[in-house]
């Protein structure tokens, strides 16, 4: 399974666009990268999932460079709603996926 | 769609007591996880079904008993629970068809054990 590396923790404001970048180093082929947000008492909720360049949704988009060894999740224009735990997963579509969680990411929006 | 459900929400246990968390989906997805998250911590994967008619251990498995009992329910058991084992219970699934990954979760168990 890749391993995943984000920071701990993230401070914006209102307003900014936050990038949250995740490595992993030992992505294999056939990995998928999936982002998820989780309100405290709530179950972690999907975002999005990419492969490889940029994926782009209603809610974020997913950067991934050409060497796929990290991700960048890109919130644009956050509000104080965005403050939750986002987590960066990684692994293969389908039957043989096993997901894994880090710690993520604490993101805090500022008035 | 009810989508993932789970029963109860809360729950107090004296230690060296059991119970049974339940789990249900009802969006025909194949694979079932039983995850158990700790304050300030990520989730930690204790059993998983990838298929109906099969389980397999996670990440944290000791302590805990899985039954799928078909395509749409996933239990989790205690058999005799410790002060260890507070924490918050989160049944998830995945379609596994296709190429997406993403994991309906359900609204959690909040379980203290005494």
């Amino acid at each position: 399974l890749a391993k995943t590396t984000q920071p701990i923790s993230m401070d914006s404001y209102e307003g900014q666009e936050v990038n949250i970048t995740c490595s992993h180093n030992n992505i294999a082929t056939n990995d998928y990268i999936t982002w998820y947000q989780q309100f405290p008492s709530q179950g972690p909720r999907f975002i999005i999932q990419g492969y490889k360049t940029k994926v782009t949704n209603e809610v974020a988009s997913l950067f991934i460079p050409a060497d796929r060894k990290s991700s960048t999740l890109s919130l644009p224009r956050v509000s104080l709603s965005d403050t939750a735990v986002y987590y960066c997963l990684v692994g293969p579509a389908g039957g043989s996926y096993i997901p894994t969680f880090g710690r993520g990411t604490s993101l805090i929006v500022h008035p | 769609n009810a989508g993932v459900t789970q029963t109860p929400k809360f729950q107090v246990l004296k230690t060296g007591q059991s119970m049974t968390l339940q789990c249900a989906q009802d969006m025909n997805h194949n694979s079932m996880y039983w995850y158990r998250q700790d304050p300030g911590m990520g989730l930690r994967l204790i059993y998983y079904s990838a298929s109906e008619g099969t389980t397999d251990k996670g990440e944290v498995p000791n302590g805990y008993n899985v039954s799928r009992l078909n395509k749409r329910e996933f239990s989790l058991r205690l058999e005799s629970a410790a002060p260890s084992q507070t924490s918050v219970y989160f049944c998830a699934s995945i379609p596994r068809t296709g190429m997406n990954n993403e994991q309906f979760f359900g609204p959690g168990t909040r379980l203290t054990v005494l």
